[in-house]
This record gives structure tokens, sequence and C-alpha cells, in this order.
């Protein structure tokens, strides 16, 4: 089975700072990657996905992802945070056979200083 | 667009009470899952439903069962609740099905069930 590991439960950053969640799968075989977002009380919504093709991906609200092979990694980044970026981010991954089973991190909390 | 719609949204049930939470998917998608989500520990994988008429086990089955009605829906059932399945459940879909049509998860909204 897939496992999937988010550093850090909690970071923290300032307003216009860069975000930088990390996340390392395990895996011979490069699996899908996503990132999602959950915001308090809500379901998750898919920030960015990895399948083929370029290994970096840009997301929605400005965030990005690189698909690194030989560091099996997927963190996710942005620029210059936003009070409205703060949440719960989750890495998933997906193996390619037939079947779509999902595994997902621990989840990273971001919170945004103003 | 609904996309994947969950009932109820909050349940508080007493220890030894049985419930369904219901889930249904307006999307055509093949595979539907139910998670469950606690602090710190991310989703982990109660069930899960490859394409109408089949399911099976994911990481954390024990307590729950499933009915894959339909197509469209997917429903999980707890016989009798315990406190350790207190916890926040979501339903997924995606439309797996062969090479080429592979498609991120799309979640409900949750289900945030209490255990008294």
């Amino acid at each position: 089975a897939q496992s999937v590991t988010q550093l850090g439960s909690h970071v923290s950053v300032s307003e216009g700072a860069l975000v930088l969640l990390r996340c390392n799968y395990s895996s011979s075989v490069p699996p899908y990657l996503f990132w999602y977002v959950q915001y308090p009380n809500q379901g998750l919504q898919l920030l960015l996905k990895y399948t083929t093709g370029a290994t970096l991906v840009k997301g929605i609200n400005g965030f990005e992802a690189e698909f690194k092979k030989s560091e099996t990694s997927f963190h996710l980044t942005k620029p210059s945070a936003h009070m409205s970026d703060a949440a719960e981010y989750f890495c998933a991954v997906s193996d390619r056979p037939v079947f779509n089973k999902f595994y997902f991190g621990s989840g990273t909390k971001l919170n945004v200083k103003p | 667009n609904a996309g994947v719609t969950q009932t109820p949204k909050f349940q508080v049930l007493k220890t030894g009470q049985s419930m369904t939470l219901q889930c249904a998917q307006d999307m055509n998608h093949n595979s539907m899952y139910w998670y469950r989500q606690d602090p710190g520990m991310g989703l982990r994988l109660i069930y899960y439903s490859a394409s109408e008429g089949t399911t099976d086990k994911g990481e954390v089955p024990n307590g729950y069962n499933v009915s894959r009605l339909n197509k469209r829906e997917f429903s999980l059932r707890l016989e009798s609740a315990a406190p350790s399945q207190t916890s926040v459940y979501f339903c997924a879909s995606n439309g797996s099905g062969g090479w080429g049509r592979r498609t991120e998860a799309f979640f409900g909204q949750g289900t945030r069930l209490t255990v008294v």
C-alpha cells in the first residue's frame, strides 16, 4: 500500500510570505498525485493534480507543485500567502493500475498571520 | 450542479444505535468511497466500490457495512454505534474506469457524527 507523509502538521507564515507545504510518497512506480484544500466545516476541494506530462503543475488560487521522481516528492508552494489561504491541506496519491484508490497524508494546517 | 451529496450533515447517536449515511453523485462516476476524518490522521478509507455491484474493504472497515444501491448511490451503515466512531465522514466519487479516463476524487460536504 502507498503511504503519504506530510511534514509539519501546522505551518505558520506571514501574509505575503512564501508558502511551502511538503509531501513525500512511497512508491516504486510514480503514482497520480493530488493536493486538496479543506476550509473549516467543508469538504475537500482539489487544488491541483499531476498525472503525466509536465512535472510543474499549476492549480487554483496561485498554488503550484512540482513532481520530483528522484525525491518521491510533490511539495506545494505559493509565492505570496494571503489570509484566505488559511486552511488545511492534504496531499493524496493514487495507484496507476486499473482502480483508483486514494491514500491521504495526515494534513497540514496553514495559518497566515497578518 | 450538485456533485456529491451526503445526508445527514450532522447526527448524534447513542451507543448501540444504528444509522445509515446516504451518499449520491450525479457525475456518472463508476467508483465511490467512504472515508472518515479524525484529527491528525488525515482521511482513512473505510470501504470503496469500484463499480456498481462491487464493494471492498479499505483500511478501517470494522463496525461498518456498505451498500452500492445503484451507480449513483453508496450508503454506509453503522449497525451498533460506538464512541470510537465519532468522526467526520466523507463520501467521494471518481471517474475511474479505464486507461486515459482518470479523474480526481470529488468529495461531499461531510457528515459530522457524534456517538455518546
